[in-house]
């Protein structure tokens, strides 16, 4: 089945440093990619996605391009700020496009 | 703006004890969806919802899960007989758009004794 391998965290930067959080998917055609934020107390909100191949999603900033040859969905943000400290989902939906399967989530911590 | 709210926020009980984990989604959604994350480990799909049914179910929700919706605005997940390894993190989703957008509520903290 469709799956998604985010990198490891924590992830701690200095505010208005660039943001890499690498995703890599692996699926049955195309499916879409998201992005899921936790802020802390919060629920998961989805911060951006894309549909297809080729795709930027964007939103706050952050910045994410549906790359099917490298099967990658990198998230990107090039000032980070305090308040985007939190915990950052990669996913996809499953092949029936009925759920969404989750990476295991990296944490950012940002300080000033 | 509205949101999907879940309660209780934290939850401690004995293993082999039942739990009933309650959310209330956005009124005029029309899917459902509860997802579960161990400490350490991705969010999981459990179960969809759908129409008073259960439209789709992952091998995680075996026989000790159940859902519902008792009175058209709650949505419940029971554990009939809790295990140490239930404890986790436990989502609910809801949406309208298409399965694809879903708005998560904060989660219930669920710690098996």
């Amino acid at each position: 089945g469709n799956s998604v391998t985010q990198m490891e965290g924590p992830v701690t930067l200095s505010e208005e440093a660039f943001l890499t959080i690498n995703c890599t998917y692996t699926a049955t055609g195309y499916p879409s990619l998201f992005w899921y934020v936790q802020y802390p107390g919060e629920g998961l909100q989805l911060l951006l996605k894309a549909t297809k191949a080729d795709d930027k999603g964007s939103n706050k900033g952050f910045e994410a391009t549906y790359r099917k040859e490298t099967t990658s969905f990198h998230l990107e943000k090039g000032s980070v700020q305090v308040s985007d400290s939190a915990v950052y989902f990669c996913a996809t939906a499953n092949q029936a496009g009925t759920a969404l399967i989750f990476g295991k989530g990296t944490t950012l911590s940002v300080s000033s | 703006e509205p949101e999907v709210t879940q309660t209780p926020s934290h939850q401690v009980t004995q293993m082999g004890q039942e739990v009933i984990l309650r959310c209330v989604p956005i009124s005029n959604h029309l899917y459902f969806y509860w997802y579960r994350q161990i400490l350490g480990q991705k969010v999981e799909f459990l179960v969809s919802f759908y129409n008073n049914e259960i439209s789709e179910k992952s091998e995680i929700f075996d026989d000790q899960f159940s859902v519902e919706r008792p009175d058209g605005s709650n949505f419940t997940l029971k554990i009939r007989s809790t295990k140490l390894e239930d404890s986790a993190m436990y989502f609910c989703a809801g949406d309208g758009d298409s399965p694809e957008t879903q708005y998560f509520g904060p989660g219930t903290r669920l710690l098996v004794l």
